[in-house]
């Protein structure tokens, strides 16, 4: 099974920063990328999908790269709504999901 | 509205069984697969158990292979997650979520809001 390994398990920042968030896979899954967001007590929230194409009604400040084993999730200007914790998750025959970062306030 | 709504959650004791449940509206349920992915007290989420669209086909993860089945019935537009011989290390916040077409195949594009199954004796 791949293994989905997120970094950095948290971060601080301040709202109009600009965030980055990498996850690379143990092998390659061909583009089966994709990152959510998910808040406390709520359902998981697609973002991105196919690695860089961004869901209907996800905000432009949401973006997503990579190809092969290493990705990146970057929101080009934080806004307080996006306090959360994010998740990318890989497909290779399995689902699998990183492990988290963690958005908090600075 | 496209909706996948849980129930069947619940407290139950260690080695006993529950059965989870996920009802679909709003699509063609028939043409997607649908899987079951929890989330533990504080933890992350975890894919549980994956079926294919005409039900055919299942996976499961290694930590619910021989205990946990998965299923579902077209003609109701519902998803089941048969859950056997249930452990503490089972307790967690079930989500049942469709997986996408085309470009998002593999990807989890709608999800329910998730029932709670706490083991404990």
């Amino acid at each position: 099974d791949i293994q989905m390994t997120q970094s950095p398990s948290a971060l601080s920042a301040s709202v109009g920063d600009r965030v980055t968030i990498t996850c690379r896979a143990s092998q390659t899954i061909n583009n089966y990328l994709a990152w959510y967001q998910n808040k406390p007590e709520k359902a998981p929230k697609l973002l991105i999908y196919e690695a860089s194409n961004l869901e209907s009604g996800v905000p432009s400040r949401f973006s997503g790269s990579g190809s092969g084993t290493e990705f990146t999730l970057t929101i080009s200007s934080l806004q307080s709504d996006d306090f959360a914790t994010y998740y990318c998750q890989g497909y290779n025959n399995y689902w699998t999901f990183g492990q988290g970062t963690k958005v908090e306030i600075k | 509205q496209v909706l996948l709504v849980e129930s069947g959650g619940g407290v139950v004791q260690p080695g006993r069984s529950l059965r989870l449940s996920c009802a679909a509206s709003g699509f063609t349920f028939r043409t997607h697969g649908i899987d079951w992915v929890r989330q533990a007290p504080g933890k992350g989420l975890e894919w549980v158990a994956a079926v294919s669209y005409d039900g055919m086909n299942k996976y499961y993860a290694d930590s619910v292979k021989g205990r946990f089945t998965i299923s579902r019935d077209n003609s109701k537009n519902r998803l089941y997650l048969q859950m056997n011989s249930l452990r503490v290390e089972d307790s967690a916040v079930y989500y049942c979520a469709r997986e996408g077409l085309a470009t998002k195949l593999h990807t989890f594009d709608i999800w329910g809001q998730g029932t709670k199954v706490t083991v404990s004796s």
